[in-house]
């Protein structure tokens, strides 16, 4: 069984430009996550799909971070613009329900210089 | 919000040593689970307790789940080199479903 994929693995960019990373979750996986990771920290829910809806977007910064999930599969989230507390690895993960065990993917590191 | 705390921080152990990590949540849980992340890697999902007071073992790890739902632990004996990395737990709450994760602690393991 295929695990979840992530690109690009790491990513270097200016302040205020644009990023967007792309997620293909576990084959049959319902419910996506995205996370933030700053080094040193546990992982920050952004946002929590249930297939192309969202269930919980709290903590995701809406006037800089947006995700979608249009067809219910793969997602991509997007930073415009970046600010340096950006650096952090954003990671994916997928489950087969609502509430379980998550498959994280190898996440993408971002720099913002 | 729902608060959910990790200690300790850090851990360096002599290998055989045993090692206990805790995780304590603010508020009562409707499951716990716990995942590794070895240096440079992602977490992997170790477990899932869900009942009140219930204890699993996989080998030389024991996790328990408190009485009260709001706490948990982690128990590995006899730690060996490949049991270096950050132990998370990650906490689901009983209103909206959502988990949280703790700030993690690292294991390092003297050889």
């Amino acid at each position: 069984e295929a695990g979840v994929a992530q690109s690009p693995r790491y990513k270097i960019i200016e302040k205020r430009q644009s990023v967007a990373f792309w997620c293909n979750p576990i084959s049959g996986h319902a419910t996506l996550y995205w996370y933030q990771q700053i080094l040193g920290q546990g992982p920050k829910l952004l946002i929590q799909f249930q297939n192309n809806g969202v269930v919980d977007d709290s903590q995701l910064p809406k006037d800089r971070f947006s995700a979608e999930r249009l067809k219910g599969v793969d997602s991509t989230l997007k930073i415009q613009p970046a600010k340096l507390e950006d650096s952090a690895v954003y990671l994916c993960a997928s489950s087969p329900i609502r509430v379980g065990e998550q498959y994280f993917g190898p996440g993408t590191r971002l720099t913002v210089t | 919000g729902q608060q959910v705390m990790q200690i300790p921080q850090y851990q360096h152990v002599q290998e055989g040593e045993d090692f206990t990590t805790y995780c304590n949540s603010s508020t009562t849980l409707s499951n716990i689970q716990w995942y590794k992340q070895r240096p440079g890697g992602h977490p992997v999902f170790l477990i899932q307790l869900v009942k009140s007071g219930e204890v699993k073992k996989q080998k030389r790890l024991t996790f328990q789940f408190g009485e009260a739902k709001k706490n948990s632990s982690l128990h590995i004996t006899a730690t060996q080199t490949t049991d270096v990395g950050t132990y998370f737990c990650a906490g689901t709450g009983t209103n909206a479903g959502k988990s949280t994760f703790g700030d993690g602690t690292t294991l390092t393991v003297k050889p």
